[in-house]
C-alpha cells in the first residue's frame, strides 16, 4: 500500500512570507499526488494534482507544488501568504488495485497566517 | 451545478441507535467513497465502491454498513456497534482511474 508523509502538523507563517509545506511519498510505481485544502466544518478542495505530465505543477490560490522522483517528495508552495489561506492542507497519493482506486491521505497540516 | 450532496449537515444521536448518513452525487462518478476524519488523524476510508451493488471495505469499516443501489447514491449507516461514533465523515466521488476525488460538505455526527 501506499503511504503520505506530512511534516510539520502546525505551521506559522506571516502575511506576504513564503508558504511551504512538506509531503512525502513511498511508492514503487510512479504516483498519481494530490494536494487538497479544507476550511473549518468543510469538505476537501482540490488545490492541484500531479500527473506525470511535468514536474512543477500550479493549482489555485497561488499554490504550486514540485514532483521530485529523487526525494519521493511533492511540496507545496506559495511565493506569498495571504490571511485566506489559513487552513488545514492534506497531501494525498492515489493507488490502483484489484479492488478499485483508493487515495491515502497524510495527516494533515494546519496553516496559521500572521497579519 | 454538480456537486456531492451530504445530509444533514450536523447529526445528534443517542447511544445504540443506528443512523444512516445520506450522500448524493449528479457528477456522474462510477466511484464512491466515504471517509471518517478526527482531530489529527487525517481521514480514513470506511468504504469504497467501483460500481453499483458493489462495494469494498476500508481501513476502518467495523461498525458500519453501506449500500449501492443507484449510481448517484451511497448511504452509510453508523451501527450500535461502531464504538466511537462522533466524528466528522466525509463522502467523496471520483470518475476513475487516478481521477482525483471530488468531496461533499461533510455530516457531523455526535453520539451522547
Amino acid at each position: 500500500a501506499q503511504s503520505v508523509t506530512q511534516l510539520g502538523s502546525h505551521v506559522s507563517v506571516s502575511e506576504g512570507a513564503l508558504v511551504l509545506l512538506r509531503c512525502n511519498y513511498s511508492s514503487s510505481v510512479p504516483p498519481y499526488l494530490f494536494w487538497y485544502v479544507q476550511y473549518p466544518n468543510q469538505g476537501l478542495q482540490l488545490l492541484l494534482k500531479y500527473t506525470s505530465a511535468a514536474t512543477l505543477v500550479k493549482g489555485i490560490n497561488g499554490f504550486e507544488a514540485e514532483f521530485k522522483k529523487s526525494e519521493t517528495s511533492f511540496h507545496l508552495t506559495k511565493p506569498s501568504a495571504h490571511m485566506s489561506d489559513a487552513a488545514e492542507y492534506f497531501c494525498a497519493v492515489s493507488d490502483q488495485s484489484n479492488t478499485g482506486n483508493q487515495f491515502y491521505f497524510g495527516t494533515g497540516t494546519s496553516l496559521t497566517v500572521i497579519p | 451545478d454538480g456537486g456531492i450532496t451530504q445530509s444533514p449537515k450536523y447529526l445528534f444521536r443517542k447511544e445504540g441507535q443506528n443512523v444512516t448518513l445520506s450522500c448524493e452525487q449528479n457528477l456522474n462518478h462510477d466511484a464512491m467513497y466515504w471517509y471518517r476524519q478526527d482531530p489529527g488523524q487525517g481521514l480514513r476510508l470506511i468504504y469504497y465502491s467501483q460500481i453499483v451493488n458493489d462495494f469494498q471495505k476500508g481501513d476502518i469499516a467495523e461498525g458500519y454498513s453501506v449500500s449501492r443501489e443507484k449510481k448517484e447514491s451511497f448511504p452509510l449507516t453508523v451501527t450500535s456497534a461502531q464504538k466511537n461514533p462522533t466524528a466528522f465523515y466525509l463522502c467523496a466521488s471520483s470518475l476513475g482511474f487516478n481521477s482525483p476525488l471530488h468531496f461533499g460538505n461533510g455530516t457531523r455526527l455526535t453520539v451522547t
